[in-house]
């Protein structure tokens, strides 16, 4: 059964320290992205990665990092440096189109983060 | 950039009556045009999609939407709503430029009532 994973599904984080939330896809995805779900907000774009052991900023990159070492896996650090880090974190992949055009992004189950 | 509106933060119903959820956008290429829900702590299920052809699309759980190029607008419809409708709805717009990002709406809570 394809589809993407996110976990933990909820995470609890004290202040000062780095978290990694995990996303994995097994829809032989090579796009991939993390978008961060305030509430009353819509999706911000944290992160995406168009194409293993690449990856660029999107809107709202202060704080976090990511790796893309796999193509099946994208994890997410929240670092220290982000400084209002409780959100619910939402993970993206998609087929890439490299010669434009667009296709469906597909959203895991989403993580909540909460800093303590 | 692109932007996208949807008017309504929230929007009551009653069960079984009609609801229009409204979205606007900003861009003025060709663009492409999604609606997604999201039930309560879940990630974002696509109901449809607009991305060439008819202007009035069809989506899951009866659902349809019409692209209205001269308003900009992306309206989503559905005749007669019931109480498992109630989640969050949100549009988003992506162009041939953007390679396959999108930029999304601030979201409509949709709560029917019975």
């Amino acid at each position: 059964d394809g589809g993407i994973t996110q976990s933990p599904k909820y995470l609890f984080r004290k202040e000062g320290q780095n978290v990694t939330l995990s996303c994995e896809q097994n829809l032989n995805h090579d796009a991939m992205y993390w978008y961060r779900q305030d509430p009353g907000q819509g999706l911000r774009l944290i992160y995406y990665s168009q194409i293993v052991n690449d990856f660029q900023k999107g809107d709202i990159a202060e704080g976090y990092s990511v790796s893309r070492e796999k193509k099946e896996s994208f994890p997410l650090t929240v670092t220290s440096a982000q400084k209002n880090p409780t959100a619910f974190y939402l993970c993206a992949s998609s087929i890439e189109l490299l010669a434009g055009g667009v296709d469906t992004q597909y959203f895991g189950p989403g993580t909540r983060l909460t800093v303590l | 950039a692109q932007s996208v509106t949807q008017l309504d933060s929230q929007v009551p119903v009653f069960e079984e009556a009609p609801v229009e959820l409204r979205c606007n956008y900003s861009s003025s290429v060709s663009v492409y045009l999604f609606w997604y829900v999201q039930y309560p702590n879940q990630g974002l299920q696509l109901l449809l999609k607009y991305l060439s052809g008819s202007t009035l699309v069809k989506g899951i759980n009866g659902f349809e939407a019409e692209f209205n190029k001269s308003q900009t607008s992306f309206h989503l419809r559905k005749p007669s709503v019931h109480i498992s409708d109630t989640a969050e709805y949100f549009c988003a717009v992506s162009d041939w430029n953007a390679g396959n990002m999108l930029t999304f709406g601030g979201g409509t809570r949709l709560m029917v009532k019975p």
